[in-house]
């Protein structure tokens, strides 16, 4: 199973909406509404903060918003925040009833 | 509140197997799947396999297939790693969350070095 595509990096000034995709394929993203976002600061666990491609947990900022279209899903972040610096990683179930993860985005808040 | 506390780090010698453990608290261990994630340093997270704690049953990264064993201990409600034929790329963080992954474990790192 090939990791999603992730670009590598996105950066952006405060305030700013800036948006990360993921690709995948029919078989993973396009084939299945369970497409999460985590963000993960460094040295530490992930966290969730999108599931089911646009529903975001208790306690996340409602300026992460989640959207897909066909094999591509991708997280919003409007009024981007210093503490918003960290790296971001989508994953997704699969047909074949495992999880993938994304390559990986270091956002940077200019 | 939903916890969970695995072992401490650990390092071990090429060749060699390791068993991180996974205690879960604050919810029914047995309603959620156990996932096993693992990151190197400086590189992207990477899915291992998980267990369903219902039933045992297990599916597990092609990659990892043959060298990886996921079980889990109900009584505890624990759920394991175990990783064999280690060499020095298994150098890595290994963490363990739940279903969706909302929640994670503090992470364990694990160093093969001879």
């Amino acid at each position: 199973q090939s990791a999603l595509t992730q670009p590598a990096s996105v950066s952006g000034s405060p305030g700013q909406s800036i948006t990360i995709s993921c690709t995948g394929t029919s078989s993973d993203v396009g084939g299945y509404n369970y497409v999460s976002w985590h963000q993960q600061h460094p040295g530490r666990a992930p966290k969730l903060m999108i599931y089911e491609v646009s529903n975001r947990p208790s306690g996340v900022s409602n300026r992460f918003s989640g959207f897909k279209s066909g094999n591509t899903a991708s997280l919003t972040i409007s009024g981007l925040q210093a503490e918003d610096e960290s790296d971001y990683y989508c994953s997704s179930f699969t047909s074949s009833t495992t999880l993938v993860f994304g390559t990986g985005t270091r956002v940077t808040v200019l | 509140q939903v916890q969970f506390v695995q072992s401490g780090a650990e390092v071990e010698k090429p060749g060699a197997s390791v068993k991180v453990s996974c205690e879960a608290s604050g919810y029914t261990f047995t309603s959620y799947a156990i996932h096993w994630v693992r990151q190197a340093p400086g590189q992207r997270l990477e899915w291992m396999g998980w267990i369903n704690p219902d039933n045992g049953n297990t599916k597990y990264s092609q990659k990892f297939q043959g060298r990886v064993t996921i079980t889990r201990d109900t009584s505890a409600s624990t759920a394991y790693m175990e990783l064999s034929s280690l060499t020095s790329e298994d150098t890595a963080v290994y963490y363990c969350t739940r279903g969706q992954s909302d929640y994670w474990g503090q992470g364990t790192l694990v160093t093969v070095s001879s």
